[in-house]
């Protein structure tokens, strides 16, 4: 079965310091993984998606993720942090059945 | 459209009440999903149209929840004698293809009140 784990429930920065945000998968298959974000009170954004092209995926608003098989991770990251991008953050892994399976958010608050 | 939208955005409604909440994909996208949110959760799947038909409704916790795509473009999900533990914020999404992997797009979702 196809699952992933966000290790951090909520994340703290400060304004202009890097961002990581930790995710392990669990998959039987060659995975696609995704992040989304979610802003207050707007839907999911995608981030970035990784398919097995390159291991190292670059994103929307300076986000990337490197996909690393021998540690099942799909950590994101961004090397300084910004005011907006507060939200809560979605790993993903998508099956060979349609439905995504989501991990259960990171809470990511910057702080001025 | 330019994305895909859900209507109501909001709705309260009292146990034992039916609910019908509507979703309107990306033009041209075959594939649409139906998702559930509970507060503080990841959403969780509830089930799958390829087309006009159903292909996965694995996720649709009881037979009070159903769905249908009837012209393969609009869905309607329905929850009939709402209790409070269906209170969420229920999610559509749609993708252009059914290929593993293809990136779904997320509409607002509607927010389910269960009072």
């Amino acid at each position: 079965a196809q699952s992933v784990t966000q290790l951090d429930s909520h994340v703290s920065v400060s304004e202009g310091t890097p961002v990581l945000l930790r995710c392990n998968y669990s998959s039987s298959y060659s995975p696609s993984l995704f992040w989304y974000v979610q802003h207050p009170n707007k839907g999911l954004q995608l981030l970035l998606k990784y398919t097995s092209a390159a291991t190292l995926v670059k994103g929307i608003n300076g986000f990337e993720a490197e996909f690393k098989k021998s540690e099942t991770s799909f950590h994101l990251t961004k090397p300084s942090a910004h005011m907006s991008d507060a939200a809560e953050y979605f790993c993903v892994v998508s099956p060979p059945s349609p439905g995504m399976r989501f991990g259960a958010g990171t809470r990511l608050t910057v702080k001025p | 459209g330019a994305g895909v939208s859900q209507s109501p955005r909001y709705k309260v409604t009292k146990r034992g009440q039916d609910v019908a909440l509507r979703c309107d994909p990306i033009s041209g996208h075959v594939s649409l999903y139906w998702y559930r949110q509970a507060l503080g959760q990841g959403p969780e799947f509830l089930t799958y149209f390829n087309y006009e038909a159903q292909q996965d409704k694995s996720g649709l916790p009881n037979d009070r929840f159903s769905a249908e795509r009837p012209e393969g473009s609009i869905s309607t999900l329905t929850i009939q004698r709402t209790e409070q533990r269906d209170s969420a914020m229920y999610r559509c999404a749609s993708s252009y293809g059914q290929v593993m992997g293809e990136t779904q797009y997320f509409g607002p979702g509607t927010r389910l009140l269960v009072l």
